[in-house]
């Protein structure tokens, strides 16, 4: 069965102190990874999408790596305006459909 | 990147009453949105795949009859919760994809059915 699992479920950092989000898959047939953003109250906001086992891809203080179990979200030196739940997902079929893993609840204090 | 927009952002109705939720893409064609409901503090949960000229596809229990879905255009869908209760009180997401599959989401509309 198609699953997707993110850890940890909080995280709570100071300002300034790096970590990594995990979130692991088991699809058959990997058709991409997306990293979003989510704020409360708003939609997902697009961050990454990763193909293939050792891509990378950097955006600001982001940087999403790919395995093929797994996909981790590394944040350097974060702020307080990082603070938010990121989602990662797989799709599923060929019509797009994506699941979603729970989300990681990143709370970045000054 | 690709912007979404749904409209309205926040709507609070009678119970009985049926509500419409537009979604659109707005500097890109798509032949395929999708519609997502979430409860607070939980991920998002796939509603039904609208594809443009054609019905759209429901998940699993999810009521056809209750949320009905038109996808007149390349750049619209609408999502239209007939006869709302309070159980439906929840936050309404479409998301549309590109051409590479990527899917962007619109900002959501928080429904509230008294």
């Amino acid at each position: 069965e198609d699953q997707v699992t993110q850890s940890p479920e909080a995280l709570r950092l100071q300002e300034g102190e790096s970590s990594s989000l995990n979130c692991s898959y088991t699809v058959s047939g990997l058709r991409g990874l997306f990293w979003y953003r989510q704020d409360p109250g708003k939609g997902p906001e697009f961050l990454f999408t990763l193909y293939s086992a050792g891509e990378e891809k950097e955006k600001e203080r982001l940087k999403a790596t790919l395995t093929k179990k797994e996909s981790f979200l590394h944040i350097t030196a974060p702020k307080p305006e990082d603070s938010a739940t990121y989602l990662c997902a797989v799709p599923y079929n060929q019509g797009g459909k994506l699941i979603f893993g729970q989300g990681t609840e990143l709370s970045v204090k000054p | 990147g690709a912007v979404v927009s749904q409209h309205p952002s926040r709507v609070i109705c009678k119970s009985g009453t049926s509500v419409k939720i537009e979604c659109r893409s707005l500097d890109f064609q798509a032949t395929t949105m999708f519609w997502y409901r979430q409860f607070p503090k939980q991920s998002l949960m796939l509603m039904a795949t609208s594809n443009e000229g054609s019905k759209a596809t429901y998940e699993q229990g999810v009521e056809k009859d209750k949320f009905l879905i038109n996808h007149a255009s390349l750049t619209l869908s609408t999502l239209t919760v007939t006869s709302a209760h309070p159980e439906d009180s929840s936050f309404y997401i479409c998301s549309a994809h590109d051409s590479q599959e990527t899917q962007y989401f619109g900002p959501g509309t928080r429904l509230l059915v008294l």
